[in-house]
């Protein structure tokens, strides 16, 4: 595609539930991260993969985080027992090779009752 | 001392004016420099990107790098309604962590008013 893809564009689960977000790059793109946005403020740092292995993953709050990018492709975002404090827009920006430019998608809104 | 500050503002120009949007970062050894606009509901779009001290000019849009004093500034020539929202400074390269991750601003509000 053209750039940056992430579904579902909308997330609303309750709280203690799993749930997976999912980013399909840019094309060719090598490096792949994961933000999270909360109202008010500039993007935070999740995790960061150059290729298929996560080469930085010090911006995970905690162990109920994970991602994975099996193929160096699509990465998937894994929470497990959600909470309120989870909810946020979870944005995944691609780029050619790391310190290049990043492309965010649009985004999955995440929201926990 | 936050990594990256941005005036939240609103800064408010009128159309046609020049609008000045700056950014301090506490990390020296940073090495790139990224502006980014968000509209309201919106992911952030790329902008400008700088790596050298001087400026940067493309269309409408100039960046400013200061890496002595450790400041970058957007400059937004003949400001336009459509140029208003939120607009994101974001540093990599530092010391903390890969050198890949962004840091990012809160962002300054810009309202360009008719």
């Amino acid at each position: 595609g053209a750039g940056v893809s992430q579904t579902p564009s909308n997330k609303v689960t309750e709280k203690g539930k799993y749930v997976e977000l999912r980013c399909d790059p840019i094309s060719g793109h090598t490096a792949l991260y994961w933000y999270r946005q909360s109202l008010g403020q500039g993007p935070e740092f999740l995790i960061y993969f150059q290729g298929t292995g996560a080469a930085d993953d010090s911006g995970l709050p905690n162990d109920r985080f994970f991602a994975v990018r099996p193929e160096g492709s699509v990465s998937t975002l894994k929470i497990q027992r959600t909470e309120r404090g989870d909810s946020a827009v979870y944005l995944c920006a691609s780029s050619a090779e790391p310190l290049d430019e990043q492309f965010f998608g649009p985004g999955t809104r995440l929201t926990v009752l | 001392q936050k990594e990256v500050e941005q005036n939240s503002g609103p800064l408010s120009v009128p159309e046609g004016a020049i609008a000045s949007l700056n950014c301090t970062y506490s990390d020296r050894v940073s090495q790139s420099f990224f502006w980014y606009r968000q509209y309201s509901g919106k992911s952030p779009e790329l902008i400008m990107s700088i790596y050298s001290n001087g400026d940067k000019e493309d269309g409408r849009f100039t960046a400013q790098l200061n890496k002595a004093s450790q400041y970058v500034s957007l400059l937004i020539r003949d400001s336009q309604p459509s140029d208003s929202a939120t607009y994101l400074c974001a540093v990599n390269g530092g010391k903390t962590g890969t050198a890949s991750k962004l840091t990012f601003g809160t962002g300054t509000r810009l309202q360009v008013t008719l």
